[in-house]
């Protein structure tokens, strides 16, 4: 019963193709983000949604289009992938209020070749 | 948000206090002071946080300082289980829900 769970866990796929990331959390949160590491371990925010509207948007490529179906799940579609993509992404959420504590799942190990 | 400054790596010897600091003198009256591992490019795990109070769990204490300025996690009997990247995050309660990682202490337990 994994609070934020991921799929896949590993990705490894050509240049130029379109991708998918899932993520899906149990913990009842309302707000859900997608993190991105990468090869020099830096981890940044992507995307954050809050009750499926987006409420942060860091500068990322328009590749990157995440989508939120329900409050639950928060997906991440890639396309036309990059060598630059190559990295983990991980997937958090919270309940939006001051304290605001973020759970995160084990992430999505992204190769591209 | 405040910018935190911690240092790179530290060792610990098992089974004793691993004190890890943490300064973040530009914080402001309402910004929480909020401590994550990341074991092994696991995704991060939440330890602890705090305003203005000490605090303690089942995991660490956190020691904030009178004037915020500066903190210490504090786990105290680490394990070699402990070994980890360990970030300090400083937020605004009323600013976005963004979390603005730096790059942590590398901290390595010793048997």
């Amino acid at each position: 019963d994994t609070a934020v769970s991921q799929t896949p866990k590993y990705l490894v796929t050509q240049m130029g193709n379109d991708k998918s990331i899932k993520c899906e959390q149990n913990l009842g949160h309302d707000t859900m983000y997608w993190y991105k590491q990468d090869s020099k371990k830096f981890l940044k925010i992507m995307f954050s949604y809050n009750n499926k509207e987006l409420i942060i948007n860091e500068t990322v490529p328009n590749r990157f289009s995440p989508k939120s179906p329900d409050k639950a799940h928060l997906n991440l579609h890639i396309n036309s992938l990059e060598l630059g993509d190559s990295a983990v992404y991980f997937c958090a959420s919270s309940q939006a209020s001051s304290v605001n504590i973020q759970y995160f799942g084990a992430g999505t190990r992204l190769s591209v070749l | 948000d405040a910018k935190t400054t911690q240092p790179p790596s530290m060792d610990c010897a098992e089974g004793r206090a691993a004190n890890l600091p943490c300064n973040h003198s530009t914080i402001s009256g309402n910004e929480y002071v909020y401590w994550y591992r990341q074991i092994h490019s696991q995704g991060p795990q939440y330890i602890i946080h705090g305003l203005k109070n000490n605090e303690t769990n089942e995991m660490a204490s956190l020691i904030i300082t009178e004037d915020r300025k500066s903190s210490t996690l504090i786990l105290p009997h680490a394990t070699l289980r402990d070994t980890a990247v360990y970030y300090c995050i400083v937020r605004s309660s009323s600013g976005t829900y963004k979390y603005i990682f730096g790059t942590g202490t590398r901290l390595k337990v010793l048997a």
